[in-house]
């Protein structure tokens, strides 16, 4: 299986602030990545997919980053409703696996 | 409006078996992979599975593909999640989803299930 390891587990930051959260696989996974958001006592949604591609609907402030085994999703200008815990996922190959997650609290 | 509405969760005892069910709507079910995740109560996410939008195939986490089948049923729009021989580390919130070559990009609200005696 692919291993996710996702950074840091918990993040502050401030209104305004700008936030990047990582994930690094433990193979290449020619960018077959996703980024989802879940707030509390919600399902998730999506974010990103193939590594840099914005879902419909999501704010522009969310990109996402990264090639080979590296990755990244920064929110820009961070607002109040982005207080969420949020995941990355590989499904470059089966079977999909999830990173730790990262909670990302205002200070 | 894509919805999936999970249902048959609860508690169990350990060792019993238990299928899930999923109703969509909103879309074409029969045109789409479908996927099982569950989310642990310390938030871990892990992959159950998928079935082909034909029901003709399945994946499965290696872990689980022993004690956990999926299938479908076109004709109802439903996805559904069969789980036997239940162990306390089944406890999770377990979520329907929407699979598009592996980007899920619709979630059902989540189903329960507690594994205890």
């Amino acid at each position: 299986d692919i291993q996710m390891t996702q950074s840091p587990a918990s993040l502050s930051a401030s209104l305004g602030e700008t936030v990047t959260i990582e994930c690094r696989a433990s193979e290449d996974i020619y960018n077959g990545l996703a980024w989802y958001q879940q707030k509390p006592g919600k399902s998730p949604q999506l974010l990103i997919y193939n590594a840099n591609s914005l879902h419909t609907g999501v704010p522009s402030r969310f990109s996402g980053s990264g090639s080979g085994t590296q990755y990244s999703l920064k929110i820009n200008s961070l607002q109040s409703e982005d207080v969420a815990s949020y995941f990355c996922q590989q499904y470059y190959d089966y079977p999909w696996t999830f990173g730790g997650g990262t909670k990302l609290e205002l200070k | 409006e894509v919805q999936l509405v999970e249902s048959g969760g609860g508690l169990v005892q350990p060792g019993a078996s238990l299928k899930l069910s999923c109703v969509a709507s909103g879309f074409t079910f029969s045109d789409y992979w479908m996927s099982w995740v569950r989310q642990t109560p310390g938030k871990t996410m892990e992959w159950i599975g998928d079935i082909k939008y034909d029901g003709s195939y399945t994946n499965y986490a290696p872990s689980l593909k022993n004690r956990f089948t999926i299938s479908r049923d076109n004709a109802k729009s439903t996805l559904y999640l069969q789980m036997s021989n239940v162990r306390s580390e089944d406890t999770a919130t377990y979520y329907c989803t929407r699979d598009s070559t592996g980007t899920l990009g619709h979630w059902g609200q989540g189903v329960m299930v507690t594994v205890s005696s």
